[in-house]
């Protein structure tokens, strides 16, 4: 089964410290999401990608996050500098644009900021 | 639907026995919805779609059913099994949106033996 991948699983650094975390969509699918999911807020989108261009980031803290998609296969969410608020997990999910089509997630990674 | 923060509804079922979740969708506009189940330490994963010109959708073991009049989804589970245990999303996609989806807020299932 083709999944999406997410690296790290599981992240554990101190506040101030730079996360970078990585997706690699499912082969073939245009349209990459970044969500983040907590217990207070649920899943919140933050940003998305389609065709390696930025359609919307508007859920996303501009002054300490960035996303990016330097090729196709591969999709960043980095986090500068981390703080104990960004604790939470983090989706990547990918689809292809073409049509009604559902998300396909990976496992998210698992961010704790000391 | 609306993000419900900490306290997600739950919904405790005997094994064997059939499970409905529900889901109130917000946008009129949508015209595609999508149930997904979250385990323990997992994403999010595709159970099944419905399109806004039907009305029913079966998968194995489980249903969609829509009513568009009312803004409502909902998910059976027939012969609920204890790997069913999970929090269940519903998901609208407005037609003007692209791919995009809005979230409901879950709902847990919790499966007895």
């Amino acid at each position: 089964d083709a999944r999406v991948t997410q690296t790290p699983r599981h992240k554990v650094t101190e506040m101030g410290q730079e996360v970078t975390m990585r997706c690699q969509p499912i082969l073939g699918h245009n349209t990459v999401f970044w969500y983040r999911q907590t217990m207070m807020q649920g899943l919140e989108l933050l940003a998305y990608f389609r065709n390696r261009a930025p359609l919307d980031d508007s859920g996303m803290p501009k002054d300490r996050f960035s996303a990016e998609m330097p090729d196709a296969t591969l999709a960043t969410l980095k986090i500068q500098p981390s703080e104990p608020r960004d604790s939470a997990v983090y989706f990547c999910a990918s689809v292809n644009s073409g049509g009604s089509q559902p998300q396909h997630f990976g496992d998210g990674t698992r961010l704790s900021i000391l | 639907g609306e993000s419900v923060g900490l306290h997600l509804p739950t919904l405790s079922v005997q094994e064997g026995d059939n499970s409905i979740i529900n889901c109130a969708y917000s946008n009129s506009a949508s015209d595609y919805f999508i149930w997904y189940k979250q385990e323990s330490g997992k994403g999010p994963q595709f159970i099944i779609d419905i399109r806004s010109n039907m009305d029913k959708r079966q998968g194995q073991r489980v249903t969609v059913l829509l009513n568009k009049t009312v803004k409502h989804l909902s998910l059976q589970i027939a012969a609920t099994q204890p790997g069913d245990s999970a929090v269940y999303f519903c998901a609208e996609n407005p037609r003007a949106a692209g791919n995009k989806l809005t979230f409901g807020g879950g709902t847990r299932v919790l499966v007895k033996p």
